[in-house]
């Protein structure tokens, strides 16, 4: 089965940088999701999208920002990147926004900030 | 606002024992339990949810997670672990309050697990 697709797998940039983050979301998912893993954290949630329309925020630093397009892939974009961004971030995906709906997560970007 | 705390964060075992990852969240609404499973270098895989029900929930792999109320706790098992299952677990709730606009996650820290030969 179609999973959730990121990319890059792997991306490296230098301080005060930017990065561009890509996600396809599993095919009629409408609702797609980020968050950031730094280095032995648990995931934390950044912002999400339903149907191309912000839906949730939440702790993501104002050098970023997201969106939601009409095929319902979603990119990050990333600005003034600081050391303390490198981390993996995981793009998910599900059906709806009904709370205990199924999140299905990609196998994420790995950020690293030099 | 919700919160989940895994109370292990490692748990060496050897293989063919029993394991239980022990998870306690605090929320003030009706919540939905996950756990999810990473692996090396990989992404997060559902194991099992609990939405309602029965109380004692079957995932895969053979993990199982039993949702106690009372206690507010939603601990994982599994009768006999395999090297495979050498992996991070990380407990997750999603609740129905006015103050989450949509359905995401809170995760725990996380439980690293080992399984020793």
């Amino acid at each position: 089965a179609a999973g959730v697709i990121q990319s890059p797998r792997h991306l490296i940039k230098e301080k005060r940088e930017t990065a561009t983050l890509k996600c396809y979301p599993i095919p009629r998912h409408d609702t797609v999701y980020w968050y950031q893993q730094g280095p032995g954290q648990d995931p934390q949630f950044l912002i999400s999208f339903y149907e191309k329309m912000q839906s949730d925020k939440g702790s993501i630093p104002d050098r970023f920002s997201a969106q939601q397009f009409s095929d319902y892939h979603s990119e990050l974009n990333m600005s003034s990147l600081e050391l303390g961004d490198s981390a993996l971030y995981f793009c998910a995906s599900s059906l709806g926004v009904s709370f205990g709906n199924t999140i299905y997560f990609g196998e994420g970007s790995w950020l690293t900030v030099v | 606002a919700q919160s989940v705390t895994q109370l292990d964060s490692q748990v060496p075992v050897f293989e063919e024992a029993p394991v239980e990852l022990r998870c306690n969240y605090s929320s003030s609404v009706s919540v939905y339990l996950f756990w999810y499973v990473q692996y090396p270098n990989q992404g997060l895989q559902l194991l099992l949810k609990y939405l309602s029900g029965s109380t004692l929930v079957k995932g895969i792999n053979g993990f199982e997670a039993e949702f106690n109320k009372s206690q507010t706790s939603f601990h994982l098992m599994k009768p006999s672990v395999h090297i495979s299952d050498t992996a991070e677990y990380f407990c997750a709730v999603s609740g129905d309050s006015i103050k989450d606009a949509c359905n995401k996650l809170t995760f725990g820290g996380g439980t690293r697990v080992l399984v020793k030969p």
